[in-house]
């Protein structure tokens, strides 16, 4: 079965620390992922997407990813976060065309402290 | 320009009332769209997609059904209120390379 994982549950951080976030899939054939982030309040947002070409893949907010096919991996970065990153990050896939049904990781909360 | 409302915002039910939550979106035709259901620590649960009009496809068996009477609008529905459909509830559509984009949810407590 189609599946994403995420490692982290909570991590916390403080501020100018560096950010990575794993998440690992498990899927046949062609993938597309994605990072999205919810806000405190605030409804899903997304960070960053991979379709093909640069594994390495630019989002806003200064976060980044990489896709690593060998390790089935799409890991989330950021050099320095901030305050204002405190939020929920949920890694997704779909792979395929028709339907796209989105399969989410259980999410990792990240807080970063003053 | 292309958008996504989702009402209501919260909604506080009593177990064995029926639910109605409505998502309609704007600006785009014959969009795939999706009923997700957020629950803390378990992150999102694909509930329900449609692909057209009167085309429903359920992931999950629950006390949940969903209807498309029209092209943009997804219906998501209870019979009979259970405490545990308490959550908090997403509709989403389909933007082609763009992925998905999200309403602002609705958290229904059961009671």
């Amino acid at each position: 079965a189609q599946s994403v994982s995420q490692h982290n549950h909570h991590v916390i951080l403080s501020e100018a620390a560096s950010l990575e976030l794993g998440c690992n899939y498990s899927y046949g054939g062609t993938v597309n992922l994605f990072w999205y982030v919810q806000y405190p309040g605030q409804h899903l947002q997304l960070l960053l997407k991979y379709f093909s070409g640069d594994p390495l893949v630019k989002g806003i907010k200064g976060f980044e990813a990489e896709f690593i096919k060998s390790k089935f991996s799409f890991n989330l970065r950021k050099p320095s976060v901030q305050w204002s990153d405190t939020a929920e990050y949920f890694c997704a896939a779909y792979s395929g065309a028709g339907s796209y049904q989105l399969t989410f990781g259980k999410g990792t909360k990240l807080s970063v402290i003053p | 320009s292309q958008t996504i409302h989702q009402w209501p915002a919260t909604l506080v039910q009593p177990v064995g009332s029926p639910l109605s939550l409505e998502c309609t979106v704007e600006g785009t035709s014959n969009p795939n769209l999706y009923w997700y259901r957020q629950a803390a620590g378990r992150g999102l649960q694909l509930l329900f997609y449609s692909v057209g009009i009167g085309q429903i496809s359920s992931e999950v068996p629950q006390n949940l059904s969903a209807s498309r009477p029209q092209d943009r609008q997804f219906i998501l529905s209870s019979k009979k209120l259970l405490l545990s459909d308490s959550g908090f509830y997403l509709c989403a559509w389909m933007q082609g390379y763009y992925g998905y984009t999200f309403g602002s949810g609705t958290r229904l407590t059961v009671v």
